[in-house]
């Protein structure tokens, strides 16, 4: 069966300071994988998604990047962190269904809170 | 994206049935109507897809107006670990990537 994992699953930054989320999967083959971001009181926001190692798409500007360097890792990163940037953190990635659409798995988020 | 429009809360008592509203005039052709649930501090999880015929699974029904302009998710009998935020979203074919636009939902409350 499928996991996902990610880690860690708290961190607290000081402003300025770099970030490194990961996320991999286990259970499947090239996957679609997506970072979301979760703030105090909103709904999600999806921030990048990737088809393939080394294939990332943006969906919004920001603060942040990610990069897939294997086929079931996937990482969100930042040089310098900002207080806005605090948030939880998810990872998902999805299989297309026999029915038509995708469903996705989430993992179990990463709690960022920028001090 | 299309969008979907839901009450941003809603109650229920426990093991009582639970309808949750989706209104999504602009749905295309191609969209499928997805549902899912986060409870606090996880992530989402899936709850049922359609695209124009009713479908039942062991979580819950979808109920797709015959126009495809609304949906109903149905909870046959509500119990207090259904109490989650429940979204309504819209995903297109292949093209779309799988990617999920997530709204505000509706805060399902269940009273025991």
């Amino acid at each position: 069966s499928q996991t996902i994992h990610q880690w860690p699953a708290t961190l607290v930054q000081p402003v300025g300071s770099p970030l490194s989320l990961e996320c991999t999967v286990e259970g499947t083959s090239n996957p679609n994988l997506y970072w979301y971001r979760q703030a105090a009181g909103r709904g999600l926001q999806l921030l990048f998604y990737s088809v393939g190692i080394g294939q990332i798409s943006s969906e919004v500007p920001q603060n942040l990047s990610a990069s897939r360097p294997q086929d079931r890792q996937f990482i969100l990163s930042s040089k310098k962190l900002l207080l806005s940037d605090s948030g939880f953190y998810l990872c998902a990635w999805s299989v297309p269904l026999r029915t038509g659409g995708y469903e996705q798995y989430f993992g179990p988020g990463t709690r960022l809170t920028v001090t | 994206d299309a969008k979907t429009t839901q009450p941003n809360s809603m109650e229920s008592n426990e093991e009582e049935p639970v309808h949750l509203p989706c209104n999504h005039s602009t749905i295309s052709g191609t969209d499928y109507i997805h549902w899912y649930r986060q409870l606090p501090s996880q992530g989402p999880e899936y709850v049922i897809h359609g695209l124009t015929s009713n479908v039942n699974n062991r979580m819950a029904s979808l109920a797709i107006a015959e126009d495809r302009k609304s949906s109903t998710l149905i909870l046959h009998r509500a119990t207090l670990r259904d109490a989650a935020v429940y979204y309504c979203i819209l995903g297109g074919r292949g093209s779309t990537l799988g990617r999920l636009y997530f709204g505000r939902g509706t805060q399902l409350t269940v009273w025991p």
